[in-house]
């Protein structure tokens, strides 16, 4: 595998669900970020993490619970979310925080909150 | 004003033709610029990148930075059906730490054969 691999690709959960969105880089870089990405909107960055630290968060609420065990995984904890929750949740990657050339993108997870 | 200004789109046309994307930007402080392309159900990828003003060219992409008007843009000749997909500008600026990119909104662009 190479690259930046997110797991699930598509969820569909209730408002009251518990379920977890899973990234991992292969490329050996040290930072890794959750994005939000809705319609007709830019990419809203949520968590920035450095070498495992939380070093960035956005105002995002707490319903949204990021987790670096490693420099190759991040995971984002999902509960009691609502509807406009929904949205293609990107995870990314680069070789420092302020990497000049830019991040390396998953696939993406589609979310759908019912 | 928001921070990077970019027309979503659509911007339908033909094979062949010559596509200009643009975006305009606020903060003059932002010196890295990127462009991403995004297919459908796919993450964006990155396609070029350039520092500070002046052009960059890769094959048949084009990328121009025009500092002093906030404006960066990029060309793409010869555009192909492979071509149609959302592209997002992305900058950052110098050297500010735990700064990260502000992105546009992207602007789909769709080529018809």
């Amino acid at each position: 595998e190479t690259g930046v691999t997110q797991t699930p690709r598509h969820l569909v959960m209730g408002m009251t669900n518990k379920k977890s969105l899973k990234c991992e880089q292969h490329l050996g870089h040290n930072a890794m970020y959750w994005y939000k990405q809705s319609a007709k909107k830019p990419l809203e960055l949520m968590f920035v993490y450095s070498l495992e630290e939380r070093v960035e968060n956005n105002s995002v609420p707490s319903r949204f619970s990021p987790e670096c065990p490693n420099s190759s995984h991040l995971f984002l904890h999902l509960h009691t979310l609502q509807p406009e929750d929904s949205a293609l949740y990107l995870c990314a990657s680069s070789q420092g925080v302020g990497n000049s050339y830019g991040y390396t993108f998953g696939s993406g997870t589609r979310l759908t909150v019912v | 004003q928001k921070e990077v200004e970019q027309d979503p789109g659509p911007l339908s046309v033909p094979e062949g033709a010559i596509v200009s994307l643009n975006c305009t930007y606020s903060n003059s402080a932002f010196q890295y610029f990127m462009w991403y392309r995004q297919y459908s159900r796919k993450g964006p990828e990155l396609l070029m990148y350039t520092y500070s003003s002046g052009n960059k060219e890769d094959g048949r992409f084009t990328a121009q930075v025009d500092k002093s008007s906030k404006y960066i843009s990029l060309f793409i000749r010869d555009s192909q059906p492979s071509d149609s997909a959302t592209y997002l500008c992305a900058m950052r600026a110098m050297n500010s730490g735990y700064s990260t990119l502000t992105f546009g909104k992207g602007t789909m662009l769709l080529v018809s054969p």
